[in-house]
């Protein structure tokens, strides 16, 4: 099935600062989602990519679906300490499961 | 609105000790229904998943066994515990194929000891 890489493995930020987790593919993804798990949690759906150069805004994230539909990212403006955690990206294989990347842990320190 | 239930939150086992996880489902019809492990601080492995009663697909082979007795049941089972079975379980459920969102239990941590 298509693999994902997701990069980088763990950040850590001031609160206030900018972040940005990446997902690259070698081969062209038909859709994209991103989840969030938060310490001790569950993962959490946060929403889909569908279309080439697709962004997506849910209040201060930013989702873009890359034109080539290879790479996708997630940026947070101004993070604050409600957003530990770590971010998957998750792409489909055709069938009915889904191949998560290996995560970005977020750390925010105030 | 559906939920996701998952049972027991935590679960202390010792080698070779039989296991069962379950996973039930409310509010929906013929979901597709998902067992993962994460390792402590890793990613999410897929071991199996049902797109119906009766049907299960394994993704990675090991001792442990999936079971769908109904349409919104989910069974987790393993008849000898390793060490290597230790991790966070978590039952997952969606409509349709993978482009459809995943809705995850709260999971079950297991240690093996």
């Amino acid at each position: 099935g298509q693999q994902v890489m997701q990069i980088p493995q763990y950040q850590h930020v001031q609160e206030g600062e900018d972040f940005t987790t990446y997902c690259n593919s070698s081969t062209t993804l038909s859709n994209i989602q991103w989840y969030k798990q938060r310490p001790g949690g569950h993962p959490v759906f946060l929403i889909q990519l569908v279309k080439s150069g697709e962004v997506k805004k849910q209040k201060r994230l930013t989702f873009q679906f890359g034109e080539a539909k290879k790479n996708s990212s997630l940026h947070i403006t101004a993070t604050q300490t409600t957003d530990v955690g770590t971010y998957f990206c998750a792409l489909s294989n055709s069938g009915y499961a889904l191949n998560f990347g290996k995560g970005t842990s977020l750390l925010v320190t105030p | 609105s559906q939920t996701i239930h998952q049972w027991p939150a935590t679960l202390v086992q010792p080698v070779g000790s039989p296991l069962s996880l379950e996973c039930t489902v409310e509010g929906t019809s013929n979901p597709n229904l998902y067992w993962y492990r994460q390792a402590a601080g890793r990613g999410l492995q897929l071991l199996f998943y049902s797109v119906g009663i009766g049907q299960i697909s394994s993704e990675v082979p090991q001792n442990l066994s999936a079971s769908r007795p109904q349409d919104r049941q989910f069974i987790l089972s393993s008849k000898k515990l390793l060490l290597s079975d230790s991790g966070f379980y978590l039952c997952a459920w969606s409509r349709g194929r993978g482009n459809q969102p995943q809705h995850f239990g709260d999971g079950t941590r297991l240690s093996i000891l």
